[in-house]
């Protein structure tokens, strides 16, 4: 069975850096692409940011460009979002979600940007 | 970008009723179109993959059609289980999701 587990969301101030991870298992974690996606409360999904199976390549919404890192670690089967100099508007519900068609996600992470 | 845009934004319809959801985008994106279902509190749900193509496990009142920029989900007999959110996401380039359309009982 497939599993994607968010972690590390929060109430951080404006500014400030969190590091979310994904924990994946029921598959071959390095054979697939990985992204994430976020939802602001009430409000409609937005894709955020993908990497490729084996890292070499990462694509982000053009308003996190140079504030958001997305990397993994293969070998942990794990999914990193770094999230840098945070704003009000990246609050929001972060999820993980497994491939470029995004057909498995994981239950989801608040993080929460308030001074 | 790509605009993903979704009608109508609010859906009643009876259990039974056959129900067609409207998803057009902004430029060609040939058959690269999910349609998910979100309900209240969870995760959302891939329902159909590449216009027309069935999740496993999904149930066969769920179909999907298009190409091109116009894209239509179909719910062939409503059921009370179907009342969720649902959004299209073009990946063809620059992913984008459409503001999508909530589904409820009338």
């Amino acid at each position: 069975e497939v599993q994607l587990v968010e972690s590390g969301g929060g109430l951080v101030q404006p500014g400030r850096s969190l590091k979310l991870s994904c924990a994946a298992s029921g598959f071959t974690f390095s054979d697939y692409a990985m992204a994430w996606v976020r939802q602001a409360p009430k409000k409609g999904l937005e894709w955020v940011a993908t990497i490729i199976y084996d890292g070499s390549s990462t694509y982000y919404r053009d308003s996190v460009k140079g504030r958001f890192t997305i990397s993994r670690d293969n070998a942990k089967s794990t999914l990193y979002l770094q999230m840098d100099s945070l704003r009000s508007e990246d609050t929001a519900t972060y999820y993980c979600a497994r491939g470029r068609i995004l057909d498995y996600w994981g239950q989801g992470v608040m993080v929460t940007v308030s001074s | 970008d790509i605009q993903m845009t979704q009608s109508p934004s609010l859906l009643s319809a009876s259990v039974g009723d056959r129900v067609t959801l409207s998803c057009k985008a902004s430029q060609n994106i040939y058959k690269y179109l999910n349609w998910y279902q979100q309900k209240l509190g969870e995760a959302p749900k891939l329902l159909i993959y590449y216009t027309n193509s069935l999740q496993t496990g999904i149930p066969s009142r769920f179909s999907g059609s298009g190409s091109g920029t116009d894209f239509t989900l179909t719910i062939s007999s409503l059921q009370p289980e179907d009342v969720a959110t649902y959004y299209c996401y073009q990946y063809n380039s620059g992913p984008t999701f459409g503001a999508g359309t909530k589904l409820e009982l009338k």
